[in-house]
């Protein structure tokens, strides 16, 4: 049991540069959502799922766009990658909304945009 | 608004004194609470969580946490602290609206423990 994979673990880009984060969860978790953390500020939600076809914005979704064709997939796409981007993104997964699950983490994909 | 305070940057303690680090919150109607911890270069780790029932909630590696309704307050303690949880930690809370329910964080606290 893998829990929630994410691709790849280390990133630069170049300013305007496009790119996929990838995550995969094989718990068959409904709820699946993508953070980013930033020295001092926590983790900041940019975009999440409620199950397969469905997402919603986040704190934080200017300059990111997700989509979710399956529930074990969650790709979040930047679209044109801006130094403000750089950042520690991490993927997290829930069993069951309105639950009282615990949520579980990828091991985060560290992006630097230059 | 919803959110989740940590008002220290870092704690720091010596290896076998207890630790407290501490976490208010602010929602609307009852909290579903949550400890994180995160070692260097690695994801967050869940520690424990308070629901509903008793307020003092028992979680991984001998952490505890006092939920008090009145100071809107989830601290996180340990009676006696390892070198070996240095490490970030996170207080987070559980917040719904209609069908979803999102996780937010506190800006998270550097605990340093020393030999």
């Amino acid at each position: 049991n893998a829990g929630v994979t994410q691709t790849p673990k280390f990133q630069v880009l170049k300013t305007g540069q496009s790119m996929t984060l990838q995550c995969a969860q094989d718990m068959n978790h409904e709820y699946m959502s993508w953070y980013r953390q930033d020295p001092g500020m926590g983790l900041r939600l940019i975009h999440y799922s409620v199950g397969a076809g469905i997402t919603d914005q986040g704190e934080v979704p200017n300059g990111y766009n997700v989509s979710r064709s399956t529930t074990e997939d969650f790709p979040l796409r930047l679209l044109s990658a801006a130094p403000s981007q750089t950042s520690v993104y991490f993927c997290a997964s829930t069993g069951r909304v309105g639950a009282n699950y615990g949520y579980t983490f990828g091991s985060g994909t560290r992006l630097t945009v230059v | 608004a919803q959110s989740v305070a940590q008002p220290e940057d870092q704690v720091n303690v010596a290896e076998g004194n207890p630790l407290t680090v501490k976490c208010t919150y602010s929602v609307s109607g009852n909290p579903y609470l949550f400890w994180y911890v995160q070692y260097p270069n690695r994801g967050l780790q869940f520690l424990l969580k308070y629901i509903t029932g008793d307020n003092l909630v028992k979680g991984s590696y001998g952490f505890e946490a006092e939920f008090n309704k009145s100071q809107t307050s989830f601290h996180l303690k340990k009676p006696s602290a390892l070198v070996s949880d240095s490490a970030l930690y996170f207080c987070a809370v559980r917040v719904f609206s209609g069908n979803t329910g999102k996780l937010i964080f506190g800006q998270g606290t550097t605990l340093q423990v020393k030999p």
